[in-house]
C-alpha cells in the first residue's frame, strides 16, 4: 500500500544552519504531496505542498521539489531559527484509500 | 473565530465518566475527520465525515463515538475509557471538490485518563 517514510529524528542544530529533513515515498500514480509543522502544544499546520512532478512547494522559508524519479520531497531551509524547533511529517494523498498518508514525524531542535 | 478550533483543550476524565469533544471549522469545507496522536506512534486516523455521512471507521472501539450534526460541527462522545486512551485527539477538515487533498487540523484536545 501507500506509505511515506521520513529520516529517523530527532536532528539537533545550531542556529542559522542548513536543514534537510529527508521524505520518500510509496504510491500509485503521482499523489499530492505535502509537509505539515506541529509546534508544541498545538495542532499540525500545512507548511507547504506540491501536486505534480518537478513541482516545488515553498513557505516562511522551507523549500521541497517533488522528484518522481526518485520517489522524494525533501524539505530544506537554508538557515534554521530557534522559532523552528517543531515536528515536521510529511504526507501524500493517496487516491487509492482517499486518505492523507503520514509519516512518522522528525523532531527539529534548534539551538541558539 | 477562522480555521479549525477544538474544545476544551485539555481534559482529564477518570474511566467511568462521559464526556465530549468538540471541533467546529469556519473555512466551508465539507469533510471533517478525528485522528488520534500517541507518543510514539504514528498518527491514526479514527473517523471520516463526508457531507455530515460517516464514511470511514477504522476499527475504533465503541467507546469511541462520533456525531456530525451539520458540516461545521463535528463530536467525540468518551465513555469508560481506558488510561491507554490518553492522548492528543485532533481534529480536521477538508473541501472535497476542487481537487485540492490538504487538510486543516485544529489545536487538538490532549486527554488524560486516569
Amino acid at each position: 500500500g501507500d506509505s511515506v517514510t521520513q529520516m529517523e529524528g530527532p536532528v539537533t542544530l545550531s542556529e542559522e544552519a542548513f536543514l534537510t529533513i529527508n521524505c520518500t515515498y510509496t504510491a500509485t500514480g503521482y499523489p499530492s504531496l505535502f509537509w505539515y509543522v506541529q509546534y508544541p502544544g498545538e495542532g499540525l499546520q500545512l507548511l507547504l505542498k506540491a501536486t505534480k512532478a518537478d513541482d516545488k512547494g515553498s513557505n516562511k522559508g522551507f523549500e521541497a521539489t517533488y522528484r518522481k524519479e526518485t520517489t522524494s520531497f525533501h524539505l530544506e531551509k537554508g538557515s534554521v531559527q530557534v522559532s523552528d524547533s517543531a515536528v515536521y511529517f510529511c504526507a501524500l494523498y493517496s487516491s487509492n484509500t482517499g486518505k492523507l498518508i503520514f509519516g512518522q514525524g522528525t523532531t527539529l531542535q534548534v539551538k541558539p | 473565530e477562522t480555521g479549525v478550533t477544538q474544545t476544551p483543550r485539555h481534559l482529564v476524565m477518570g474511566m467511568t465518566n462521559k464526556k465530549s469533544l468538540k471541533c467546529e471549522q469556519h473555512l466551508g469545507h465539507n469533510a471533517m475527520y478525528w485522528y488520534k496522536q500517541s507518543a510514539k506512534k504514528p498518527l491514526e486516523l479514527m473517523f471520516v465525515y463526508s457531507l455530515e455521512e460517516r464514511v470511514e471507521n477504522n476499527s475504533v472501539p465503541s467507546r469511541f463515538s462520533p456525531e456530525c450534526p451539520n458540516s461545521s460541527h463535528l463530536f467525540l462522545h468518551l465513555h469508560t475509557l481506558q488510561p491507554e486512551d490518553s492522548a492528543l485527539y485532533l481534529c480536521a477538515s477538508r473541501k472535497e471538490e476542487g481537487g485540492t487533498y490538504e487538510q486543516y487540523f485544529g489545536p487538538g484536545t490532549r486527554l488524560t485518563v486516569t
